[in-house]
C-alpha cells in the first residue's frame, strides 16, 4: 500500500510569510503526528491528530497549527515565519491495534527553507 | 526538556564489526522504545522495537537491549555492513501515543 505522502517537498519562503504543508497518511491510519527537525535537536514533536481532533501538543508557539481532514489527511502551517523555521517538517502515520500503539510510518518530510 | 538523549552524535566502525548505538532515557513512564534509521532527504524509517516487559529483541543482525534500572537502551548491528551507514534515532512513548525521539547518531560504516 501507499506509504506516507507529504507536499511540497521543498520550499523557499521569506521571513513574515506563512506556509502551509499537507501529509496524507497510509490507508487505514488514523493518527497523524507531525515533527520538525533541525540539526543537532533531532525530531522535536509538534502535534498529533485522531480523527480530526488534536490529542497531544509540543511545546512550539501559537505561530504552528495543524488541522485533520475527515479522510485523516493533515495540514500544518506556520505563520509568521522566522528563520529558525528551517527546517525539515515530517509527518507520520501510526495505527492503532486494539489501542496498543505501534510504530510511527514517516513520509519523506518537506524542506522548508526561510530567507 | 530533552527526555531521549542520544550522546555520540557520531560513530565509525570497520565493516563486519558490531555498532552499538546507545540512548538514554528520563521518563519512568515510558513503556515502549523503539530505533528508526534515516538516510540523507528520507524520512526515517522504522527499524525495531523493544516493549518494556522485554529487556531483549532481535530481528537479524538488529538487537535492541533495554535496561529499565538504568533507563538505558541499546541498538547493536552485526555485522556492520556500508548500507547501514545513515543516522539513526532512538524514540520512545508511553500513554497518548507521544513518541519522544533522541537527537540521533550517525553511523559511518568503514568498507
Amino acid at each position: 500500500k501507499a506509504g506516507v505522502t507529504q507536499t511540497p517537498r521543498y520550499l523557499i519562503k521569506t521571513r513574515g510569510q506563512q506556509v502551509t504543508l499537507s501529509c496524507s497518511p497510509i490507508s487505514g491510519h488514523r493518527s497523524v503526528s507531525w515533527y520538525q527537525q533541525t540539526p543537532g535537536q533531532g525530531l522535536q514533536f509538534l502535534f498529533e491528530y485522531f480523527s480530526e481532533t488534536q490529542r497531544n501538543k509540543g511545546n512550539f508557539p501559537g505561530r504552528f497549527s495543524g488541522r485533520q481532514f475527515s479522510n485523516s489527511r493533515s495540514e500544518m502551517n506556520v505563520s509568521t515565519l522566522e528563520l529558525g523555521d528551517s527546517a525539515l517538517y515530517l509527518c507520520a502515520s501510526l495505527t492503532l491495534l486494539a489501542g496498543v500503539t505501534g510504530e510511527l510510518f514517516f513520509g519523506e518530510g518537506s524542506r522548508l527553507t526561510v530567507l | 526538556d530533552q527526555q531521549v538523549k542520544q550522546n555520540s552524535p557520531s560513530l565509525s566502525v570497520q565493516e563486519g564489526r558490531i555498532s552499538i548505538l546507545n540512548c538514554d532515557y528520563t521518563n519512568s513512564m515510558f513503556d515502549y522504545f523503539l530505533w528508526y534509521k534515516k538516510y540523507p532527504a528520507e524520512g526515517p524509517t522504522f527499524l525495531i522495537s523493544i516493549s518494556s516487559i522485554k529487556d531483549k529483541n532481535e530481528d537479524g543482525r538488529f538487537t535492541v537491549f533495554l535496561n529499565k534500572s538504568a533507563k538505558h537502551l541499546s541498538l547493536h548491528i552485526v555485522p556492520s555492513q556500508p548500507g547501514d551507514s545513515a543516522v539513526y534515532f532512538c524514540a520512545a512513548s508511553g500513554t497518548g501515543n507521544q513518541f519522544y525521539f533522541g537527537t540521533g547518531t550517525s553511523l559511518t560504516v568503514i568498507p
